[in-house]
């Protein structure tokens, strides 16, 4: 079974200011696959960035990056650049198993300030 | 342009009717698709796996005799919640995976449901 972690309930950046949203995972299978989507106040889930447990190299989708550290199972999110846009719900999930359904984590709300 | 649609968005009823709410995947055809529940403020759970042509695959404690779900055709999965209750109240979102990838993911805009 896999298991998403995101201790981070609430966070407040600047607007213009990089904020780093924490994530760690767990899986005993090899392969798997990290995803982090923002999901605003419409319910909608809006994916941002795509990391596989054997890409060598951390994932970056314009101002989003994923600081990908395996030994420690840890996948946190930096958005660069925040923008009021950017305040939403952000939610750590995973696939694992050569299986396609994605287990979340609970989720971190951000809010930007002016 | 979106790759997964839901219908309706959202919805009210009474308590005690049954609500169907219809997932499309629109640019391929898909034999697996996801159904999620998202209570207010909380994660999505997966509810189901939906499987074209074969009966559903539950999670651990979600009823399969209220939960309907049917995967008639490869674009299409329903989620039948039946006997609707209050406690029912949620934000029900499908998913459809492609091919082996596992950052094909699409999921659809969600449907609220309201039961009073």
């Amino acid at each position: 079974a896999q298991k998403i972690t995101q201790t981070q309930p609430g966070m407040f950046v600047q607007e213009k200011e990089a904020v780093t949203l924490d994530c760690t995972y767990d899986t005993s299978d090899q392969s798997y696959g990290l995803f982090w989507y923002k999901q605003p106040s419409s319910g909608e889930m809006i994916f941002l960035i795509y990391q596989g447990s054997y890409d060598e190299q951390n994932a970056t989708e314009g101002r989003y990056s994923l600081n990908f550290q395996k030994a420690r199972k840890s996948a946190n999110l930096v958005i660069s650049a925040s923008q009021l846009g950017d305040s939403a719900m952000y939610f750590c999930a995973m696939t694992s198993g050569g299986y396609q359904k994605v287990t979340f984590g609970i989720g971190t709300k951000l809010q930007v300030i002016p | 342009g979106a790759v997964v649609s839901q219908h309706p968005s959202w919805v009210i009823c009474k308590s005690g009717t049954s609500v169907k709410i219809e997932c499309r995947s629109l640019d391929f055809q898909a034999t697996t698709m996801f159904w999620y529940r998202q209570f207010p403020k909380q994660s999505l759970m997966l509810m189901a796996t939906s499987n074209e042509g074969s009966k559903a695959t539950y999670e651990q404690g979600v009823e399969k005799d209220k939960f309907l779900i049917n995967h008639a055709s490869l674009t299409l999965s329903t989620l039948t919640v039946t006997s609707a209750h209050p406690e029912d109240s949620s934000f029900y979102i499908c998913s459809v995976g492609r091919g082996s990838s596992y950052n094909e993911q699409f999921f659809g805009p969600g449907t609220r449901l309201t039961v009073l």
